[in-house]
């Protein structure tokens, strides 16, 4: 079944620690996006990928990277996690600039201590 | 900066009642996206309303959208508690290289 697939799902680590996001999409889409979302609040992009090769930053500043190598594979990392990194990460993707809309990840909620 | 504003923040109606969430943008579009959000997960993707089009629907939602007024409704008949979610709109500029921008959001509870 074509799905996108984040891990971890929950992730509490300390500050300092380098981590990085997994975000996989086996629906062959061109585009993927990631998000950072507080609780209760909108949704901001940080960083977004219109191809193998190709990364952008998004509209917040985010002290996070990302790569993409293969067209499945989107992940996002931290290089050294901070409190105020505290958040829920989504990643999504889509088939034709959004036309047809996003496809979204269940998230990984990350808590840095 | 912020191109969708849902209204209202938060909602609580019974089920069986109809529900209306209403999203306004700023600046021209492609197209307008609704999503929802379940208790911190992913968003889902309801349905995606073009510029031309005035009306679409979609089971119980019915989506409006008035360019001129910039603005959009999404309404949710015969609520159940099912739908007790968060709400999005996002908004498409359509350019080649362009992004969703997503709205804040409306709560919406529907209680047995």
């Amino acid at each position: 079944e074509a799905d996108i697939y984040q891990t971890p799902r929950y992730l509490v680590i300390g500050t300092g620690k380098k981590i990085t996001l997994e975000c996989s999409q086996t629906m062959g889409h061109d585009k993927m996006y990631w998000y950072q979302q507080d609780p209760g609040m909108e949704l901001h992009l940080i960083h977004y990928s219109y191809g193998v090769n190709s990364t952008e930053k998004g509209d917040l500043s985010s002290e996070s990277t990302v790569s993409r190598i293969r067209t499945e594979h989107f992940p996002l990392t931290l290089e050294s996690a901070r409190p105020s990194h505290t958040s829920q990460y989504l990643c999504a993707s889509s088939g034709d600039g959004g036309s047809y809309g996003y496809t979204f990840g269940s998230g990984t909620r990350l808590t840095v201590v | 900066s912020q191109q969708g504003e849902e209204d209202p923040q938060a909602l609580s109606i019974q089920e069986g009642e109809n529900a209306t969430m209403n999203c306004s943008y700023k600046t021209s579009i492609n197209n307008l996206q609704w999503y929802r959000q379940n208790s911190g997960r992913g968003l889902v993707h309801l349905i995606l309303i073009r510029s031309n089009e005035r009306e679409k629907h979609s089971g119980r939602l019915r989506v409006t959208l008035d360019t001129s007024k910039k603005s959009s409704s999404l309404l949710i008949t015969a609520s159940r508690a099912a739908d007790t979610a968060s709400y999005f709109c996002a908004t498409d500029a359509g350019r080649r290289y362009s992004t969703l921008t997503f709205g804040k959001g409306t709560m919406l509870l529907v209680s047995p």
